[in-house]
Order: structure tokens, then sequence, then C-alpha cells
């Protein structure tokens, strides 16, 4: 299986820094990759799809990079509802895996 | 508006067995791969299983591959998991998410609310 890494896995930020979360794949994923945000006790929500395709909806604040193993994901101006946890996705293969999460917290 | 239900979760002994299912609405559910997602209390995300629009091809991780069986029926915009020999750290929420395509690769666009399941003695 394809593993996925995440760092940092906790971020501590105020409103309005620049925050840069990266993905680390163990093998090419070419550009096969997504982002979601999930808050406490709520189901993820769809940020970036293929990674750098913004999805309907989410404020553009928010965008990602990269290809083959090594991604971001950067929100160019934090927000109060932004503080969450991140998840990256590789979709390359059919057993799809997540990374381990970012936790972003108020500093 | 999307929506997926998801029911079925609850407190079962270990070894026991557990049928989940996902009522899908709002979309044409017969065009779209489905898949289970789930998370332990205080953990991060991880893929169970999907199952290609037509159900005709169906994946699952290591975790649950020989345990577990995914299913759907389109007549009844219905997504399920049997769920079999369930261990205690199967003890997660469960959730239905639609992928983007008919494929089963994919990101997943729209997400359930979840069920509970609780295997524990």
């Amino acid at each position: 299986d394809i593993q996925m890494t995440q760092s940092p896995s906790t971020l501590s930020a105020s409103v309005g820094d620049r925050v840069t979360i990266t993905c680390r794949a163990s093998q090419s994923i070419s550009t096969w990759l997504a982002w979601y945000q999930q808050k406490p006790g709520r189901a993820p929500k769809l940020l970036l799809y293929m990674a750098s395709g913004l999805e309907s909806g989410v404020p553009s604040r928010f965008s990602g990079s990269g290809s083959g193993t090594e991604f971001t994901l950067t929100i160019s101006s934090l927000q109060p509802d932004d503080f969450a946890t991140y998840y990256c996705q590789q979709y390359n293969s059919y057993s799809q895996t997540f990374g381990q999460g970012t936790k972003v917290e108020i500093k | 508006e999307v929506q997926l239900l998801e029911s079925g979760g609850g407190l079962v002994q270990p070894g026991g067995s557990l049928r989940l299912s996902c009522a899908a609405s709002g979309f044409t559910f017969s065009n779209y791969a489905t898949s289970w997602v789930r998370q332990a209390p205080g953990k991060g995300l991880e893929w169970v299983s999907v199952i290609s629009a037509s159900g005709g091809s169906t994946y699952y991780a290591d975790s649950v591959k020989g345990r577990f069986t995914i299913s759907r029926d389109n007549s009844k915009n219905t997504l399920y998991l049997q769920m079999h020999s369930l261990r205690a750290e199967d003890t997660a929420v469960y959730y239905c998410a639609k992928t983007y395509s008919s494929g089963p690769r994919g990101y997943f666009d729209h997400w359930g609310q979840g069920t509970l399941v609780t295997v524990s003695s």
C-alpha cells in the first residue's frame, strides 16, 4: 500500500498567518491527491482534488500544489473558521490511503 | 442536494456481526462509486472499502479483507457493509462517502454523517 505522511502533526498559528501543510507519498502518485478539512464531530469536507483543483464553494485562500511524491496545502490567510484537522488522501491506487492528519490550532 | 444517511451502527461483542446501510439521495446513485471510510475515536481517517458504480468491482483495506463485504442495491439507492468477526480495533465511526466518478479510484466529494460501531464485551 502507498503510505501518506503529513507534517507537521500539529500546527499552532494565529488568524491572518500563512499556513503550509506537507504531504509525502511513499511512491509516485502523479497528482492523484485530495485534501479534506474535518472539524470535531463532523464529517470531512473536500477542499482540493487533483492536487490543486479547488472544490466548488471552497474559499480561494486554500490552494494546493505538488506532483509525484510531495504535495502542499496552503492557507494564505488563516481565518477563525479554518481551525480544524486536515487530511491528504491518495487515490492513485485502488487501496486508497489517508495521511495521519494535521491539526491546526489557535496560537 | 446530495444526502448520504448511514444506519446500522451499535454495540456488538467481539466476534460478532453487523450490517451497515447508507441511503443515498439527491443524485443518480447508480452512476457513482461509493466507499466506506472509518475513524476510530480520537484517530485519523482510514479507508475501508470501495465498490464501483455497477457493483462489479470491489476493493478492501488489508485490515478488513476477508471479514467485511461491501455491496450495493442500485434499485434502492443503498450501500451496505456486512461486517463479520468484529474486533475491538474495528470500533469507529463509519462514514459512507461518494466518489466523484463511476470507477473505484477517486476522491470523495460528499460524505454522510457517520454511524458509530462499538465492539466490546
